[in-house]
């Protein structure tokens, strides 16, 4: 069954220093991934996601993310973390069925932003 | 253009009593979905409409849970009756089928129930 698995509920880094947050995906063919963030006290909101094509995919805020097929992975990265990227940020893959298109998120993994 | 409104922004109930808790898409959006948000299981979906046709009924969630499109700018979700299990965050999301944007999910800010 598709699903997306982010192993760590929690990741904590510096203000300035690089960031990578994992996301592995089960998924039958070629995948559509996609990067969601939620700020607190707010719904999601789009950060990037990934067509088939070029493996690294540019976001906003200077996030990007690379598709890996052999990995079965989409990671997050950003060279020099803000405090304000502090959020809850979700991996996600689009299921295409018969009875319409969903995506399926991971738990999610919250970024702590120390000063 | 407005986004995904969503009211009430908390809701306290009782246990066994109905609440309704309400969406209003972006508008000209074709699709609908209602999600729960929990910390233990993340984002469940609850239900899916596309042009106001139900998709999804959340398996299950059906029992207790009953969600509707009035019309193409309007839904609600029902939960009746609740108990302490249903707290959690409940969002409202919808997307394009067409387009440049298409699949993209607009969401709501969310509704948080706490049931006693």
């Amino acid at each position: 069954a598709q699903s997306v698995t982010q192993p760590d509920a929690r990741v904590t880094v510096s203000e300035g220093a690089s960031l990578q947050l994992r996301c592995k995906y089960s998924y039958f063919g070629t995948p559509y991934l996609f990067w969601y963030v939620q700020y607190p006290r707010q719904g999601l909101q789009l950060l990037l996601k990934y067509y088939p094509g070029d493996p690294v995919v540019q976001g906003v805020n200077g996030f990007e993310a690379e598709f890996s097929k052999s990995n079965s992975s989409f990671h997050l990265r950003k060279a020099s973390v803000h405090w304000s990227d502090w959020a809850v940020y979700f991996c996600a893959v689009m299921n295409y069925g018969s009875s319409g298109n969903k995506l399926i998120f991971g738990i999610g993994t919250l970024l702590s932003v120390k000063p | 253009d407005a986004g995904v409104t969503q009211t009430p922004r908390h809701e306290v109930a009782e246990k066994g009593q109905t609440i309704i808790l309400k969406c209003e898409p972006v508008s000209g959006h074709n699709d609908l979905f209602w999600y729960r948000q929990t910390k233990i299981q993340g984002l469940e979906l609850l239900s899916y409409f596309r042009s106001k046709s139900l998709m999804e009924d959340g398996g299950a969630f059906k029992d207790r849970f009953k969600a509707e499109m009035l019309n193409s700018s309007f839904s609600t979700l029902k939960i009746q009756p609740t108990e302490p299990k249903d707290s959690a965050v409940y969002l409202c999301a919808s997307s394009l089928r067409w387009g440049g944007s298409a699949e993209t999910l607009y969401f709501g800010s969310g509704t948080r129930l706490t049931v006693l």
